[in-house]
């Protein structure tokens, strides 16, 4: 998991709710990510942001909002108009010296 | 971004090397081989990663062939613990046009004692 924390674990809501994902980071690394994995699939990019202030639509960003308002922190916000939200949301970031990319232990978002 | 091909799933017996294959005929020149893997319900976990020299690491290996089109990530004595989805993916390395990984679907490996 290296210094990337997601809370919480576990995460359930009703239809039609907003709710938000919590994504802090201390490793000081610029570039954070938010992934969504659904049942026997690999990781899709929802949203990500190279740097403060700034941010760039993933390959499924419909439904999705973020904020990059200090390097450390990147919520992401799932709104009701996301038509299939539960699934298990993964935060990362890069070390663009190492050229590694970590994970955080991700969120797994209930939504009925 | 480059796509990557893998097989579904592979078994190992403890104790002996397990050999994971990963075609990438389309990869660029700038464009690196990553390995993660993922087991069950936690984030995904690097591996290791190489342009085109072969790496070496205290977890595994990675050989690149010479054309680049394909890889091969090593465990040389694989473990019960090492039962996990494996992820080959090319991608061009951290900068300002951005470093998104792309996941494919990954070989499951299983570790049999």
């Amino acid at each position: 998991d290296g210094g990337i924390t997601q809370s919480p674990k576990y995460l359930f809501r009703k239809e039609g709710q907003n709710v938000t994902l919590s994504c802090e980071q201390n490793l000081n690394h610029d570039a954070m990510y938010w992934y969504r994995q659904d049942p026997g699939q690999g990781l899709r990019l929802i949203y990500y942001s190279q740097i403060v202030n700034d941010f760039q639509k993933g390959d499924i960003a419909e439904g999705y909002s973020v904020s990059r308002e200090k390097k450390e922190s990147f919520p992401l916000t799932v709104t009701s108009a996301q038509k299939n939200p539960t699934a298990f949301y993964l935060c990362a970031t890069d070390d663009a010296t190492s050229k590694e990319q970590y994970f955080g232990p991700g969120t797994r978002l209930t939504v009925t | 971004d480059a796509k990557t091909t893998q097989p579904t799933s592979m078994d190992c017996a403890e104790g002996r090397a397990a050999n994971l294959p990963c075609n990438h005929s389309t990869i660029s020149g700038n464009e690196y081989v990553y390995w993660y893997r993922q087991i069950h319900s936690q984030g995904p976990q690097y591996i290791i990663h190489g342009l085109k020299n072969n790496e070496t690491n205290e977890m595994a290996s990675l050989i690149i062939t010479e054309d680049r089109k394909s890889s091969t990530l090593i465990l040389p004595h694989a473990t019960l613990r090492d039962t996990a989805v494996y992820y080959c993916i090319v991608r061009v390395a951290p900068s300002n046009q951005g470093g998104k990984l792309i996941f494919g679907q990954g070989t499951e490996l299983s570790v049999k004692p």
